[in-house]
């Protein structure tokens, strides 16, 4: 079945400068890769997603890229801002009828 | 448009005292239904999952069940809770790959 992994566990950053999360998987069949920030208290929420036949998508500050030969995929954050400390989820998922296979998430602190 | 609704957002239980947490979707139909749970700081650790009415899989052993009477209604349940059991419970919902989850249940079993 599929793995995730996702790095690093816990990210600081200074407000304004980027933010650079990464994940990998282990199976080739997976096709679709959403990530996920979840608030103090709350569910997550999708925030962006990639499917395989698209190698960088971008939506303002937020732009995740995907590189299938590695099996990877990343999510990019810059200009950094306080709103976005949360804890972020990467996830694969190979078709329709599989379980969403999450990461174990990174904790993103935004300095002042 | 869809929405999902988890109930309750808090709840806390004695040690041995039954559980039933319900979970429906509106707006959408056959979604695929899951439950996770999330420890403290934790990542996502997915109990249940369901394709379909009375089709239910689980991933880990554990003293909680799962049921689907509707196509839209998703139940976690257990009948004697343990102090492990505590944590915040997350519903989602997903049709063709894209999952949505639902606010939340924080259980302290006590």
């Amino acid at each position: 079945g599929e793995n995730v992994e996702q790095h690093p566990s816990t990210l600081s950053v200074q407000e304004g400068d980027s933010a650079v999360i990464k994940c990998t998987y282990s199976d080739s069949a997976s096709n679709y890769f959403p990530w996920y920030k979840q608030e103090l208290g709350k569910g997550p929420q999708l925030i962006i997603d990639i499917r395989s036949n698209v190698g960088e998508k971008k939506d303002q500050r937020i732009a995740v890229t995907l590189n299938k030969t590695a099996k990877h995929f990343s999510l990019h954050i810059t200009e950094t801002q306080p709103e976005d400390s949360a804890v972020y989820f990467c996830a694969a998922t190979p078709n329709r009828d599989d379980k969403i296979i999450f990461g174990k998430g990174t904790r993103l602190h935004i300095l002042p | 448009s869809q929405t999902i609704h988890q109930w309750p957002a808090t709840l806390v239980q004695p040690v041995g005292s039954p559980l039933s947490l319900e979970c429906t979707v509106e707006g959408t139909s056959n979604p695929n239904l899951y439950w996770y749970r999330q420890a403290a700081g934790r990542g996502l650790q997915l109990l249940f999952y369901s394709v379909g009415i009375g089709q239910i899989s689980s991933e880990v052993p554990q003293n909680l069940s799962a049921s689907r009477p509707q196509d839209r209604q998703f139940i976690l349940s257990s009948k004697k809770l343990l102090l492990s059991d505590s944590g915040f419970y997350l519903c989602a919902w997903s049709v063709l790959v894209s999952a949505f989850f639902g606010q939340g249940t924080r259980l302290t079993v006590v």
